[in-house]
């Protein structure tokens, strides 16, 4: 079973660079699994910052960026704020119409 | 302007089948490349994608879920439609509908809806 990962939790000094990761439990991540990233604070709905690798989503700030790392997918937040502190999701694409999340991490920013 | 908005029960017994509605606005599902996807969130847990329609018909499922879902359009009433059969309690979740886009990019929301699954 394909498994998508990501480390759970993360910390991050404000104004500091933080990079979160989204793997595979076989394989490697590339641009053929459009690589998205979303953000989520509690009780709401996720919000889109990257799709198809590095591809910011409409109105979001470019401190956010997206690329594959190694045989990852990677989530760069620079200059971190506080209001960054939250939940980050990535999802993958497998082939064959099927999506998968990854865990989540989540990011604290202190 | 695009808008999505999930109706359906927000509670359900064990074994009883949910159906799940969402209704949008701001596109056509009979456009070339639009695809709606469910996706659910148990709370505090992870989120999960469930499936896929497509503008041509297609359809799409989660691997450990497929023998449980059904996705279906309704392209005059701008609706997608989504039954998961023998529901359970791990079932209970915030299920949200999701617009995708060219690149596969999830860009629109729904605000979700909580289902609890109890008897």
């Amino acid at each position: 079973q394909t498994v998508v990962t990501q480390e759970p939790s993360f910390s991050v000094s404000p104004g500091g660079t933080v990079t979160l990761t989204c793997g595979l439990n076989s394989g490697s991540v590339s641009t053929s699994s459009y690589p998205s990233w979303y953000q989520q604070t509690p009780g709401q709905a996720p919000r889109t910052l990257i799709y198809s690798t590095n591809t910011r989503s409409s109105g979001v700030p470019d401190r956010f960026s997206g690329s594959i790392l190694g045989n990852k997918a990677a989530l760069t937040i620079t200059g971190a704020q506080a209001d960054d502190e939250s939940d980050y999701y990535c999802l993958l694409y497998m082939g064959s119409g099927i999506s998968v999340f990854g865990g989540g991490t989540r990011l604290t920013v202190l | 302007q695009v808008t999505l908005k999930e109706s359906g029960p927000a509670l359900v017994k064990p074994t009883q089948t949910l159906t799940l509605t969402c209704t949008f606005s701001g596109f056509s599902l009979s456009t070339s490349g639009m695809r709606v996807s469910w996706i659910r969130q148990p709370p505090g847990k992870a989120l999960e994608w469930l499936a896929r329609i497509d503008w041509d018909d297609d359809k799409f499922y989660s691997t450990s879920l497929k023998t449980r879902l059904t996705i279906s359009k309704d392209t005059s009433k701008n609706q997608v439609v989504l039954t998961m059969t023998n529901m359970d309690p791990v079932d209970t979740a915030t299920y949200y509908c999701t617009r995708i886009s060219t690149s596969l990019n999830f860009d629109y929301w729904g605000l979700g809806t909580l289902v609890t699954v109890s008897s």
